[in-house]
């Protein structure tokens, strides 16, 4: 079965600066998508980034960017110019197939002003 | 375009009784899925419909149920309540394939006492 693992349960960066959350991953398979999810308090799943495996080309998204590594099934996301509204949860997540979504147990980061 | 509704935002349920949640997905998704995120557990996938059939099943007890209807409108139900399925339960929406992620309502919160 799949797995994705998020080691750091906790983070804090100070405003303005870059944060790195890790994420590592578990499949045998080689093609599939992944994922960084963001919940803050009010608890929706807002969509960060995604990565599909086949694509070489790390994921970047404004502020957001991440650094796929799939022979080593890494999947860090690094948040630069870190701001007040950045603090929350945030999930790696894991998809191959149309079916469901395998979940890291979250890191939760904080933005000290 | 509205987002991924979910109904109702809160419910406190005794222990026995059965409950009814009701997700309503982003109009032209047609993949409903969902999750129970507890804080011991995290996030734990329950099953996912396509086009009124489950197509994928989480490992949890019979005791919980869904439904997909022709509108992609979903239903979950969990029968004789226990106190562990106290919970956020969140509902995503997503296209036949993920390509572009999938799109979290604002989940319920089941209180069961």
């Amino acid at each position: 079965a799949q797995t994705v693992t998020q080691s750091q349960p906790e983070m804090s960066v100070q405003e303005a600066e870059t944060v790195t959350l890790s994420c590592t991953y578990d499949t045998s398979e080689s093609d599939y998508y992944l994922f960084w999810y963001k919940q803050p308090p009010s608890r929706q799943m807002i969509l960060v980034i995604r990565q599909e495996a086949y694509k070489q080309q790390n994921a970047t998204e404004n502020r957001f960017s991440v650094n796929f590594q799939k022979a080593a099934k890494s999947f860090s996301l690094k948040i630069s110019d870190s701001q007040l509204g950045d603090a929350a949860m945030y999930f790696c997540a894991y998809n191959q197939g149309a079916q469901k979504l395998v979940f890291g147990q979250g890191t939760r980061l904080t933005i000290n002003p | 375009k509205a987002g991924v509704t979910q109904t109702p935002r809160y419910l406190i349920k005794t222990r026995g009784q059965q409950v009814t949640l009701s997700c309503s997905p982003i109009s032209g998704h047609r993949s409903v899925s969902w999750y129970q995120q507890t804080p011991g557990q995290g996030l734990q996938f329950l099953f996912e419909y396509f086009s009124e059939t489950q197509r994928n099943k989480g490992n949890f007890p019979g005791r919980f149920s869904g439904r997909q209807f022709s509108n992609s409108r979903s239903e979950m139900n969990v029968s004789t309540l226990e106190l562990g399925d106290s919970a956020l339960y969140l509902c995503a929406s997503s296209l036949v394939v993920p390509t572009y992620g999938y799109t979290f309502g604002s989940g319920t919160r089941l209180t069961v006492v």
